[in-house]
């Protein structure tokens, strides 16, 4: 069965542009959760999403935001990149909101 | 505010020989979940262990084992006959509805 996927792997962006990354979940998992994860540290909670509704809301500033679709796949938009959003972004899918979530390879921003 | 602290940086074990990591976390809540992650060298977070807050009795994944003291707010994993592979950042987390909170790391490197 495929685990987490995530594109792309890797992307370089300038200040104050915008990034769009993707998450497809565990066939059958229905929540998809976001995080980030800055160099020498733990992952982040930013968002998770159940069912298509947004479930929880870490402390993460408007320009990041988030959508589920149909498919329960997902996305994350970050507006107006500053170079501190450079980091590992991990996507996590989970049965429901209260399970077990298990974690895709990431997408590695660069900010210049 | 859920805070999950994890007090070694960095440690150290002789191939064969067992390793305990420490974690603590802070919480009012009664009911919650707690997880131990590994996150090899580039590569993606893998799911060690799973211990619901409910249960008393332990959680063990063949070589892995956690000593949960749910008064105390403490959540070790003890590996036992580590192996080269065992050598990865281990993440303890908490996660209580749809928010997840990780602890700082602790790398461990097993050597030969």
């Amino acid at each position: 069965d495929a685990g987490v996927t995530q594109s792309p792997t890797h992307l370089i962006k300038t200040r104050g542009q915008q990034v769009t990354l993707r998450c497809s979940p565990i066939s059958g998992h229905k929540s998809v959760s976001w995080y980030q994860q800055v160099l020498g540290q733990g992952p982040q909670f930013i968002f998770q999403y159940y069912e298509k509704e947004e479930r929880g809301r870490g402390n993460f500033p408007d320009r990041f935001s988030a959508r589920q679709f149909p498919n329960y796949s997902s996305e994350l938009n970050v507006n107006a990149l500053l170079l501190g959003d450079s980091a590992l972004y991990l996507c996590a899918s989970s049965l429901a909101w209260e399970e077990t979530q298990y974690f895709g390879p990431g997408t590695r921003l660069l900010v210049l | 505010a859920q805070t999950v602290t994890q007090s070694q940086p960095e440690m150290s074990v002789q191939e064969a020989e067992t390793v305990t990591l420490s974690c603590t976390y802070d919480t009012s809540e009664n009911n919650y979940y707690l997880f131990w992650y590994k996150q090899p060298p580039s590569r993606q977070m893998i799911l060690v262990i799973r211990q619901e807050a409910y249960k008393q009795q332990n959680a063990t994944e063949n070589r892995f084992s956690v000593n949960f003291q749910k008064a105390a707010k403490s959540f070790s994993l003890k590996i036992s006959d580590s192996q080269l592979g065992d050598t990865a950042m281990y993440f303890c987390a908490f996660m209580k509805q749809a928010d997840m909170r990780f602890g700082a790391g602790t790398r461990l490197t097993v050597k030969p």
